[in-house]
């Protein structure tokens, strides 16, 4: 089956600019999560969704990030405006239900703020 | 909230040597730990996983051991090859109001086996 897909894989752009990653999780799964890796760490939850629902956006710096999933599909997140410390590897991720099941991730869409 | 550590940082070893990470946790509430590998360029991939009335789990030449008492828990890879070289991440998490579950990652292990 289909994995994960994200893009754009690369990213490149100037503090204060914005940019939009988008997400197509594996066909069926109803959850669909952002992670932001930053280089050396591990991957910190930004927002969850369960079909169209926010399950989960505690840790989204809601000033200058926002995600959406519409029609319960595919995800855009968008940074509005970056910041040096926004550049990372943004990985989408999906899973069949929330309830403890394997999560599946993108390849990651690495973004660098200059 | 949860935190997870992870131990070492970086881990070398020979072909064919054992390879051990370790992970504590802090939320008692946690039970499901889930182990992920992430290769250079690639998102993580589960590679094994456990639960909290499970003491221990293999699959091939992985194993993952828990100990809730003292809410740790490790990665241990037998027979290392240089195909195993990558960034290993624990994790734990807990089912939530809803039912809904959220893994807290360690920071990473980056594994190196030399030919």
């Amino acid at each position: 089956e289909a994995g994960v897909a994200q893009s754009p894989r690369y990213k490149i752009i100037e503090k204060r600019q914005s940019v939009a990653f988008w997400c197509n999780p594996i066909s069926g799964h109803a959850t669909l999560y952002w992670y932001q890796q930053i280089l050396g760490q591990g991957p910190k939850l930004l927002i969850q969704f369960q079909n169209n629902g926010v399950v989960d956006d505690s840790q989204l710096p809601k000033d200058r990030f926002s995600a959406e999933r519409l029609k319960g599909v595919d995800s855009t997140l968008k940074i509005q405006p970056a910041k040096l410390e926004d550049s990372a590897v943004y990985l989408c991720a999906s899973s069949v239900t929330d309830t403890g099941n394997t999560i599946y991730f993108g390849e990651g869409s690495w973004l660098t703020v200059v | 909230g949860e935190n997870v550590e992870q131990h070492p940082s970086t881990l070398s070893v020979q072909e064919g040597d054992s390879a051990v990470i370790k992970c504590t946790y802090s939320d008692s509430a946690s039970n499901y730990f889930p182990w992920y590998k992430q290769e250079l360029g690639k998102g993580p991939q589960l590679i094994i996983d456990i639960r909290s009335n499970v003491g221990e789990k293999k699959d091939q030449r992985i194993a993952v051991t828990l100990n809730k008492t003292a809410k740790h828990f490790s990665l241990h890879i037998t027979e290392t090859q240089p195909e195993d070289s990558a960034v290993y991440f624990c994790a734990a998490s807990q089912a939530r109001s809803g039912g809904s579950y959220i893994p807290t990652f360690g920071r990473g292990t980056s594994l190196i086996v030399h030919p």
